[in-house]
């Protein structure tokens, strides 16, 4: 049961490089959501997909973009990477975007900007 | 806006004991639903229980109950016979009706000692 999957496990980066963190899910989950978790703090919502097509800012967007590329993948893209986003980044699904379903998470990308 | 708070960054208990613990959340909506997320040392997000704010019945799921009480705006998880593999973080959420975003409180450290 693969559930979430994210790819990469670990990365580490130079400020300035770009990259794309990937995400799939095979539970036919229509919504996506990336976060991120930063020590001493819960899961931060940057972006989410309540369907396939359309995407919207969660609480911390800035310097990421998204890409809903079908209703299994939707990836997470730093287009010019700061120390600041150094973190471990959360991908997660849901059956539907309702409130009251639970979000099932992938195992996390640790990121590290120098 | 809508927080989550637990108390406790850090607990300790014996293998066997009962282990409660806290979370306090603000909101001005009628209803929500709140849960408890298990992050072991690996690193995954496992969900523990969760819990709808119009039920009165506080939920339970084998080892694992809580303590609702609305008025009070507080959602305890308690573990009762614990075990090794209990040893995590644990982070209560919150989602309003209607919302997409969850948010998390900072969490808690939970360790199970031989």
């Amino acid at each position: 049961n693969a559930g979430v999957t994210q790819t990469p496990k670990f990365q580490v980066l130079k400020t300035g490089q770009s990259m794309t963190l990937q995400c799939a899910q095979d539970m036919n989950h229509n919504s996506m959501y990336w976060y991120r978790q930063d020590p001493g703090m819960g899961l931060r919502l940057i972006y989410y997909s309540a369907s396939e097509g359309t995407t919207d800012k969660g609480e911390v967007p800035n310097g990421y973009n998204v890409s809903r590329l079908n209703k299994r993948e939707f990836s997470l893209r730093l287009e010019s990477a700061a120390p600041s986003q150094t973190s471990v980044y959360f991908c997660a699904s849901s059956v539907s975007g309702g409130w009251n379903q639970p979000q099932h998470f992938g195992d996390g990308t640790r990121l590290s900007i120098l | 806006a809508q927080t989550v708070t637990q108390s406790q960054p850090e607990m300790s208990v014996q293998e066997a004991e009962t282990v409660t613990l806290s979370c306090t959340y603000d909101t001005s909506e009628s209803n929500y639903y709140l849960f408890w997320y298990k992050q072991p040392p690996s690193r995954q997000m496992i969900l523990v229980i969760r819990q709808e704010a119009y039920k009165q019945q506080n939920a339970t799921e084998n080892r694992f109950s809580v303590n609702f009480q609305k008025a009070a705006k507080s959602f305890s998880l308690k573990i009762s016979d614990s075990q090794l593999g209990d040893t995590a973080m644990y982070f209560c959420a919150f989602i309003s009706q209607g919302a997409q975003k969850l948010v998390f409180g900072q969490g808690t450290r939970l360790t199970i000692n031989p």
